[in-house]
């Protein structure tokens, strides 16, 4: 069955600094993984995903993912923190395993410092 | 462009009450989803339709009903509300375009935040 790890319920940068939220999944079949950021009070925004094209993804407000089966991983990465950065992340991957659905990692919210 | 709608953004019921949750998805997306999320928590599955039929069921609980309309708006009904209910409900639209099925990206509502007392 499909699951994803979250590494670190909070993470705090300082602004300019690299952001690196981590994520590994677990798959018996190639996955399709998501990554979503959620503002307070708001819905889910998709920020990028992998679809079993090409390993690093770009997406949204300069945010990238890479793809390693080796590591089973989907960290997601971005080289300057921007205070509008502060936010909920959660990664997530597509299962059809008793039923067609997006499984949601615990989140990790991340903390910009001026 | 257009996004996925949900009324009402807010509602206030009590114990043993009645809720129902709409959602409107992207136009031309032919499935909807129903997700929850309580308070600090990751986002649940609950059930999904496609083309106005029940396509999935995840950890809804049988107090919980939804259907698909045939305008493909999607409504959640939550009847003998309990406390343990309150919480963020999240409606999300796809199109099954042709491609591979995990690969439909689900756009996300702002969700309905329920609060039983």
């Amino acid at each position: 069955a499909q699951s994803v790890t979250q590494l670190g319920s909070h993470v705090s940068v300082s602004e300019g600094a690299l952001v690196l939220l981590r994520c590994n999944y677990s798959s018996s079949v190639p996955p399709y993984l998501f990554w979503y950021v959620q503002y307070p009070n708001q819905g889910l925004q998709l920020l990028l995903k992998y679809t079993s094209a090409a390993t690093l993804v770009k997406g949204i407000n300069g945010f990238e993912a890479e793809f390693k089966k080796s590591e089973t991983s989907f960290h997601l990465t971005k080289p300057s923190a921007h205070m509008s950065d502060a936010a909920e992340y959660f990664c997530a991957v597509t299962t059809n395993t008793g039923g067609f659905k997006t499984i949601f990692g615990a989140g990790t919210r991340l903390f910009v410092k001026a | 462009a257009a996004g996925v709608i949900q009324s009402p953004r807010h509602l206030i019921k009590e114990k043993r009450e009645t809720a129902t949750l709409k959602c409107y998805p992207i136009p031309r997306h032919d499935t909807v989803y129903w997700y929850q999320q309580g308070p600090g928590q990751d986002p649940q599955f609950l059930i999904s339709f496609y083309e106005k039929m029940q396509s999935d069921k995840g950890s809804i609980p049988d107090r919980f009903s939804a259907q698909q309309f045939s305008d493909y708006h999607s409504e959640l009904n939550m009847s003998s509300l309990e406390l343990g209910d309150s919480a963020l409900y999240f409606c999300a639209s796809s199109s099954s375009s042709g491609g591979s099925r995990g690969t439909d990206t689900q756009y996300f509502g702002p969700g309905t935040r329920l609060t039983v007392l």
